[in-house]
């Protein structure tokens, strides 16, 4: 199993450009998430999914959206990169959402100029 | 809102001292508890959890934590400490185990050979 992966590693965006973030997962999990993770703030959720067809915002969703249409992959779209989204995106995947041990992807880091 | 706090932001240590890393959370249900190491240039990875049953758990590398209910704290130990430990360590705590986890703000650990 490769785990969780994310692409690209790492990125750089001009103000007002758009991307996606690419993650997915080998393991037949349910529950999909997105952090970011800023110096001295720890990981804060954006997003999160417990299933196919099925997202909700976490505590940091501005900016950003998604969508799971399958259950290996949970692409992150930033719409308009601002320069306070430079930040470093993880991706995590565990079997349930509860009673469930999070696996985080190697990350993207983002810079927006 | 819930919030989970460490109280060291960063710890200096010689090689073969102890280590204890606060980790405090505030929220009165249940809850589930993790800590992730995240070593220099690398993702998160679990050192232990905590969903139910003996309050003290082990993890790997010889790490351990001490769930406390009534002081709200999952605290972070290991007796002796070695240079390939540096690294930056994560609490993170599932409140009403939907999954959705909550940081701190982590803790830099620098080991002194």
């Amino acid at each position: 199993n490769a785990g969780v992966t994310q692409t690209p590693k790492f990125q750089v965006l001009k103000t007002g450009q758009s991307m996606t973030l690419q993650c997915a997962q080998d393991m037949n999990h349910e529950y999909m998430s997105w952090y970011r993770q800023d110096p001295g703030m720890g990981l804060r959720l954006i997003h999160y999914s417990v299933g196919a067809g099925i997202t909700d915002q976490g505590e940091v969703p501005n900016g950003y959206n998604v969508s799971r249409s399958t259950t290996e992959d949970f692409p992150l779209r930033l719409l308009s990169a601002a320069p306070s989204q430079t930040s470093v995106y993880f991706c995590a995947s565990s079997r349930t959402s509860g009673l469930s041990t999070q696996y985080f992807g190697p990350g993207t880091r983002l810079t927006v100029l | 809102a819930q919030s989970v706090s460490q109280h060291n932001h960063h710890v200096i240590l010689s090689e073969a001292a102890s280590l204890e890393l606060g980790c405090n959370y505030s929220y009165g249900g249940t809850v589930n508890l993790f800590w992730y190491v995240q070593y220099p240039g690398q993702h998160l990875q679990l050192l232990l959890k905590y969903f139910s049953g003996d309050p003290l758990v082990k993890g790997i590398k010889g790490f351990e934590a001490e769930f406390i209910k009534s002081k709200f704290s999952f605290n972070l130990r290991k007796p002796s400490v070695q240079w390939s430990d540096t690294a930056e360590y994560f609490c993170a705590v599932d409140i009403n185990q939907g999954g959705k986890l909550i940081f701190g703000q982590g803790t830099e650990l620098s080991v002194k050979p």
